[in-house]
């Protein structure tokens, strides 16, 4: 049930652009995306739900493909402040909307 | 506006021994779930509340129970203590009113069993 992150980590210079990319073996309700800063509690950044209604922040976006059961997370002109581990979360179809699975998490280093 | 409280911050038991842990949610929100998050490793589901009672849970032991009170808090209770049992225990709350809202996270109890 656990969706499946990549990259793993990535190392960014400030101003550059990610993607970290969340897959899921299952038919998902939603989607959602974390940031969680070292010994910090995890911090919702958005929700992605089927049907494409979106929320979030700026310079922050992301895509979800209900089709391939894949959610993309867009992190544009990074800052230093965007440094952490990122944690998607899915809510699958099977299990319904009241569990939420989190990925193996993709560590983001963004250095001057 | 007060976020999710989370008590105690840290705690070290004993291998066999039973622990409980506390959890205020947002103001606001009548759900709670806990998610248990070894080092290095996302956060694993353990269950969630709602109305008092256990609405779903994860692939944990029944050593694992929890309880939800009127107010909306909650306790996760942990029996049996083992090693593997170490980790940051989060209590995320969120509400089930107009859904669906992203959970708002505590800053966890690290538990460590000896």
């Amino acid at each position: 049930q656990q969706p499946v992150q990549s990259p793993q980590a990535v190392i960014l210079r400030e101003g550059e652009d990610a993607v970290i990319n969340c897959s899921s073996s299952k038919a998902l309700y939603s989607v959602h995306w974390y940031r969680q800063k070292h010994g910090e509690a995890p911090v919702f950044l958005m929700i992605l739900l089927k049907g494409g209604e979106q929320k979030g922040h700026e310079k922050i976006s992301a895509s979800f493909n209900e089709k391939k059961q894949q959610s993309s997370l867009y992190l544009t002109a990074s800052q230093l402040s965007y440094s952490g581990t990122y944690f998607c979360g899915t809510e699958d179809e099977l299990t319904g909307a009241n569990n939420l699975f989190f990925g193996t998490g993709t560590r983001l280093t963004v250095i001057p | 506006d007060a976020g999710v409280t989370q008590s105690p911050t840290h705690l070290i038991k004993t291998r066999g021994q039973q622990v409980t842990l506390r959890c205020s949610p947002k103001s606001g929100h009548d759900t709670v779930s806990w998610y248990q998050q070894a080092l290095g490793q996302g956060p694993q589901f353990i269950f969630q509340y709602y109305e008092e009672e256990e609405r779903q849970r994860g692939n944990f032991p029944d050593r694992f129970s929890g309880h939800q009170f009127p107010n909306y808090s909650s306790e996760l209770n942990v029996n049996a203590l083992l090693l593997g049992d170490s980790a940051l225990y989060l209590c995320a709350s969120s509400s089930d009113q107009g859904r669906p809202y992203g959970y708002t996270f505590g800053s966890g109890t690290r538990l460590t069993v000896v």
